[in-house]
């Protein structure tokens, strides 16, 4: 079974904090997506990657960066968290057209 | 600009019935669809998928039907369950030479016992 795994379930934060997600699959796929999920907006891309040290941005990339060092491991970094940035965040790593999801952080920026 | 729709936000259905989730999208490019399911504090799972080549995939209680002509899709499962109260979200994929996946914004099923 595919395994994505995200550092945190919840987590809270003040505004102007970097905040680091942290996703790592263990099915060696190249693929890995940051989605953000809000009511009545559904999951929208924030960046993916399609190769070590490979980023793309995606619909809302603005307020974020991402690292990818490493094959199995993608970082989502929040540089100066604001309110408006509170959401769940979901990573996933893809093959084959299906995405494979990670549990999500439930982040909340006071 | 949403390029997949999900129209109704929510659907109650009565447990034993038919539970249709419908899913519009703009793009023509698109050439594969996919269903996912979401439980609260959870990731989404993949649920069913259908290319564009075909009209309809069955996979057990769920079934997806593809009109290109309407680019339109609706998920049918029969007979709904309790434990398929989610949030469901559809999902397309387009020949654009990598795997993004566009959502929709997501439909809330609850089925009432």
């Amino acid at each position: 079974d595919v395994k994505v795994t995200q550092s945190s379930r919840y987590l809270v934060k003040r505004t102007g904090e970097k905040v680091f997600l942290e996703c790592v699959q263990d099915m060696d796929h190249e693929n890995m997506f940051w989605y953000r999920q809000d009511p009545g907006l559904g999951l929208r891309l924030i960046y993916f990657s399609y190769d070590v040290k490979m980023k793309e941005k995606g619909d809302i990339p603005e307020g974020y960066s991402v690292s990818r060092e490493k094959k199995e491991r993608f970082s989502l970094i929040l540089e100066s968290a604001s309110t408006n940035q509170t959401s769940m965040y979901l990573c996933a790593s893809s093959l084959r057209d299906r995405e494979f999801f990670g549990p999500g952080t439930r982040l909340t920026v006071l | 600009d949403q390029q997949v729709k999900q129209n109704s936000p929510s659907l109650s259905v009565q447990e034993g019935r038919i539970s249709i989730l419908n899913c519009d999208y703009t793009n023509s490019m698109f050439d594969y669809f996919l269903w996912y399911k979401k439980y609260p504090a959870e990731g989404p799972t993949f649920l069913i998928s259908i290319s564009s080549i075909k009209d309809k995939n069955e996979d057990g209680r769920f079934t997806v039907f593809l009109n290109k002509s309407a680019k339109h899709l609706s998920l049918h499962i029969v007979p709904s369950q309790p434990g398929d109260s989610a949030v469901y979200f559809c999902a397309a994929e387009g020949n654009f030479g990598n795997e993004k996946l566009t959502f929709g914004t997501g439909t809330r099923l609850t089925i009432i016992p």
